[in-house]
């Protein structure tokens, strides 16, 4: 069965850090590129970064670059994203999702939610 | 960034009723390869987003054929051919021809 699995989130103060974990079962991450996605409850999808297959390609959208560092570990099967300097705009739900070619977000993790308040 | 503007933002619907939706981009989202990287998710209520159609007219594998895409360019269109109760929930449109990914606004669906 195809699963991906969010982890890591949780309640920081502004300045911290948190790493957040996908773990995923059913297909092989060296078959996709990966990405996260962040919505704040209630309001819109927005696309924070994504990592290609190999691990070597990386990007990251320009309200986290610099602060955000994606990583995969293939042999883990398991997707990374390593968040230092939160902000509270930061706040949201955590999604892991992939891509294969035309194939564009066609399975979701469930979230993990990520709060950030002094 | 290409902006994607969606609407209506809200849209009661009948059951049994067609019913649709439009997604523009800020730029044709019509690739050299002639496809258009046009795609549409639903997110019901306390769940993640699923995919329903991928490069604006292709449904993804276990949607009901009563939900269809149509569009080129900047303009596209969701349909719902005759909504049924399950149909609830917030719709997407999202480009994926360039970097970084954009999604609109949201269309949420509910039943009248």
């Amino acid at each position: 069965e195809l699963q991906l699995v969010e982890s890591g989130g949780g309640s920081v103060q502004p300045g911290g850090s948190l790493t957040l974990s996908c773990a995923v079962s059913g297909f092989s991450l060296n078959d996709y590129w990966m990405h996260w996605v962040r919505q704040v409850p209630g309001k819109g999808l927005v696309w924070v970064s994504r990592v290609n297959i190999d691990g070597r390609i990386t990007a990251y959208s320009d309200s986290v670059k610099g602060r955000f560092t994606i990583s995969r570990d293939s042999a883990r099967n398991t997707l990374f994203l390593q968040m230092n300097s939160l902000r509270a705009e930061d706040s949201a739900i955590y999604y892991c999702t992939r891509t294969r070619g035309t194939t564009v977000f066609d399975f979701w993790g469930r979230g993990t939610m990520v709060s950030v308040s002094p | 960034d290409i902006v994607m503007t969606q609407s209506p933002v809200s849209l009661p619907v009948t059951p049994g009723e067609p019913a649709s939706i439009s997604c523009r981009s800020s730029q044709s989202l019509l690739h050299t390869d002639g496809r258009n990287y046009l795609y549409w998710y639903l997110q019901k209520a306390g769940q993640s987003p699923q995919l329903l159609i991928s490069l604006a007219s292709n449904r993804a594998s276990g949607v009901p054929d009563r939900f269809s895409g149509s569009g080129s360019g900047t303009d596209f269109t969701l349909m719902i051919s005759r909504a049924e109760a399950d149909d609830v929930g917030v719709y997407f449109c999202m480009q994926a021809l360039q970097a970084p990914l954009t999604f609109g606004g949201g269309t949420k669906v509910e039943i009248k």
